[in-house]
């Protein structure tokens, strides 16, 4: 079936440090790839998406490649902020109508000063 | 742009009682989804409507949960009677119809069973 497996957390890091979460999925077919992030009492809002292989996508300094031979959407930042503190999760979805995203369990991200 | 509206934020119910959230997602949105968050884990598809008619419904318990859109745009979500396991947030989304749309979230309604 289609799923997404993430790294488990918590991830404790200082501020400025370099972030890896990682992220592996199973598709059939080509899906596209997400990342959510969720700030403690908010809702899930779109961090970053790439819709086929090799593409890039980046927001807020984060960034994550799709990457089919290895079937994984790693999300990076250069430099975290303790305001990056939140729970992230990567999701997929099948590029074909009448389907949903399915997501991973999360990351719960938390950056000290 | 107005987003994906949810209510009530949060709700604490007794076992067995029942309970009702409403989402009314972004305008023009056909596509509009129930998602499940237990603590500790990443949302779960339970409903998916295309205008008002369901898409999806397979992780749904039919049993003690349903879910309408009626008029193709607000939609209610329904749990009777409740569970201590239902104790999770819901989160209603919505997009364009099609693949390859960005789903929008809502700040998702909090319930307790107790």
């Amino acid at each position: 079936g289609n799923s997404v497996t993430q790294m488990e957390g918590p991830v404790t890091l200082s501020e400025e440090a370099f972030l890896t979460i990682n992220c592996t999925y199973t598709a059939t077919g080509y899906p596209s790839l997400f990342w959510y992030v969720q700030y403690p009492g908010e809702g899930l809002q779109l961090l970053l998406k790439a819709t086929k292989a090799d593409d890039k996508g980046s927001n807020k300094g984060f960034e994550a490649t799709y990457r089919k031979e290895t079937t994984s959407f790693h999300l990076e930042k250069g430099s975290v902020q303790v305001s990056d503190s939140a729970v992230y999760f990567c999701a997929l979805i099948l590029n074909q109508a009448g389907t949903a995203l399915i997501f991973g369990k999360g990351t719960t991200l938390s950056v000290s000063s | 742009e107005a987003g994906v509206a949810q209510s009530p934020r949060y709700k604490i119910i007794e076992k067995r009682q029942s309970v009702a959230f409403w989402c009314n997602p972004i305008s023009g949105h056909a596509t509009l989804y129930w998602y499940q968050q237990i603590l500790g884990q990443g949302p779960k598809l339970l409903i998916q409507f295309q205008n008002n008619g369901v898409v999806d419904d397979s992780q749904l318990p039919k049993d003690r949960f349903s879910a309408e859109r009626l008029k193709g745009v607000d939609s209610t979500l329904k749990i009777q009677p409740a569970k201590l396991e239902d104790s999770a947030v819901y989160l209603c989304a919505s997009s364009f119809q099609g693949p390859g749309n960005t789903i929008y979230f809502g700040e998702g309604s909090w319930l307790t069973v107790v």
